[in-house]
């Protein structure tokens, strides 16, 4: 079945460091790929997504490109701040009638001044 | 601006008691969701809801059933806690009805239950 592999976390990052979190995925067909984030005592909120290949995906200086040739939507963000310390998931959605989507475990960020 | 709420933010049940956990969206939409988020296996499925009356089985159904009386409204309910569904829950919704997808959930804030 489709799934969503992400990094293991927790990532901890100096205040304007580069931020990478590698996402691959498994899906048949050709899912939207989306970002989403939970800030500490939050639900989730979408961040980003791309449609199809080749689509760049940008949001609060974050941005995300869909590969198809090697499953991947890695999140970047060139200079996080102390107030990015968050859990991202990485996610996709299946090729239904409804909008269900699989989520990554997650990967937990924490950037120290 | 949208807006999912669930009833309670933190419950602490007895195992065998029945419980029920409620979600409320403001934004008319026809899909509705219940997740439960534990560590290391991020979100799964449990149930979700198309239309008012309507439900689907998600990935992890056992143990709970669903309601969906009103459009605004989607409750979830565990007829028999147990100490394994100890878990944060979350409820979304979205806006598509059959046959569309966007992807594009929106989450309350999450209600933690511990069974004990």
């Amino acid at each position: 079945g489709n799934s969503v592999t992400q990094m293991e976390g927790p990532v901890t990052l100096s205040e304007e460091a580069f931020l990478t979190i590698n996402c691959t995925y498994t899906a048949t067909g050709y899912p939207s790929l989306f970002w989403y984030v939970q800030y500490p005592g939050e639900g989730l909120q979408l961040l980003l997504k791309a449609t199809k290949a080749d689509d760049k995906g940008s949001n609060k200086g974050f941005e995300a490109t869909y590969r198809k040739e090697t499953t991947s939507f890695h999140l970047e963000k060139g200079s996080v701040q102390v107030s990015d310390s968050a859990v991202y998931f990485c996610a996709l959605d299946e090729p239904t009638s409804y909008d269900k989507v699989i989520f990554g475990p997650g990967t937990s960020l924490s950037v120290i001044p | 601006d949208v807006k999912v709420t669930q009833s309670s933010r933190y419950l602490v049940k007895r195992t065998g008691e029945k419980v029920f956990l409620e979600c409320v969206q403001d934004m008319d939409h026809e899909n509705m969701f219940w997740y439960r988020q534990d560590p290391g296996l991020g979100l799964r499925l449990i149930y979700f809801s198309y239309d008012v009356k309507m439900k689907e089985k998600g990935d992890i159904p056992e143990g709970y059933s669903v309601s969906r009386e009103k459009k605004e409204r989607f409750s979830l309910i565990l007829e028999s806690a147990s100490t394994n569904q100890t878990s944060m829950y979350l409820c979304a919704s979205s806006l598509p009805g059959t046959g569309k997808r966007t992807g594009e959930l929106f989450f309350g804030e999450g209600s933690r239950l511990t069974v004990l």
